[in-house]
């Protein structure tokens, strides 16, 4: 069964904590993203990868990190410096940037 | 800089009536073009794309959509609405080797 998983579906870290998202793809697909859906926001881009061992900001990178030390995985890592970190934050991924993406089902991160 | 802009954020709207959603892109040159739709706890999903050709597409569930380069517009629309088709819907373009940009999203309430 071909598709993106993202782990856990619910998350919950004190504040100040930093916290690992996970996300994997089996779709052999090159270009892997993380975004942050926020109530009235849309989608808003963090971090992408167009390929293993690289990645580049998106819009909001700060207080995030990445790593794309495999095609099937882009791990996210939300940071103690990240000033609102309570969000819904969704995986995908693509052949190549500017065609089709899949998304995973996403997590939904709350810091106490 | 590269941007997708949505023209409501709410429509509520009855069964039966018909739908139509606006979607404008500011891009240079090729774009492609996409309506993704998120049904209530589901994967964000595909519902149609545009790449290139006749510029009315068609998708799943009834919807198509309608490429008018002159006035950088992709516009959703269905003929008649069903409660099922009650979800958020994003629109999204891509050009190059660039991410897709999104829109912000426009929550449809369709009452029975």
């Amino acid at each position: 069964d071909g598709g993106i998983t993202q782990s856990p579906k619910y998350l919950f870290r004190k504040e100040g904590q930093n916290v690992t998202l996970s996300c994997e793809q089996n779709l052999n697909h090159d270009a892997m993203y993380w975004y942050r859906q926020d109530p009235g926001q849309g989608l808003r881009l963090i971090y992408y990868s167009q390929i293993v061992n690289d990645f580049q900001k998106g819009d909001i990178a700060e207080g995030y990190s990445v790593s794309r030390e495999k095609k099937e995985s882009f791990p996210l890592t939300v940071t103690s410096a990240q000033k609102n970190p309570t969000a819904f934050y969704l995986c995908a991924s693509s052949i190549s940037g500017d065609n089709e993406q899949f998304f995973g089902p996403g997590t939904r991160l709350t810091v106490l | 800089a590269q941007s997708v802009s949505q023209h409501n954020h709410h429509v509520i709207l009855s069964e039966a009536a018909s739908l139509e959603l606006g979607c404008n892109y500011s891009y240079g040159g090729t774009v492609n073009l996409f309506w993704y739709v998120q049904y209530p706890g589901q994967h964000l999903q595909l519902l149609l794309k545009y790449f290139s050709g006749d510029p009315l597409v068609k998708g799943i569930k009834g919807f198509e959509a309608e490429f008018i380069k002159s006035k950088f517009s992709f516009n959703l629309r269905k003929p008649s609405v069903q409660w099922s088709d009650t979800a958020e819907y994003f629109c999204a373009a891509g050009s190059g080797y660039s991410t897709l940009t999104f829109g912000k999203g426009t929550m449809l309430l369709v009452s029975p």
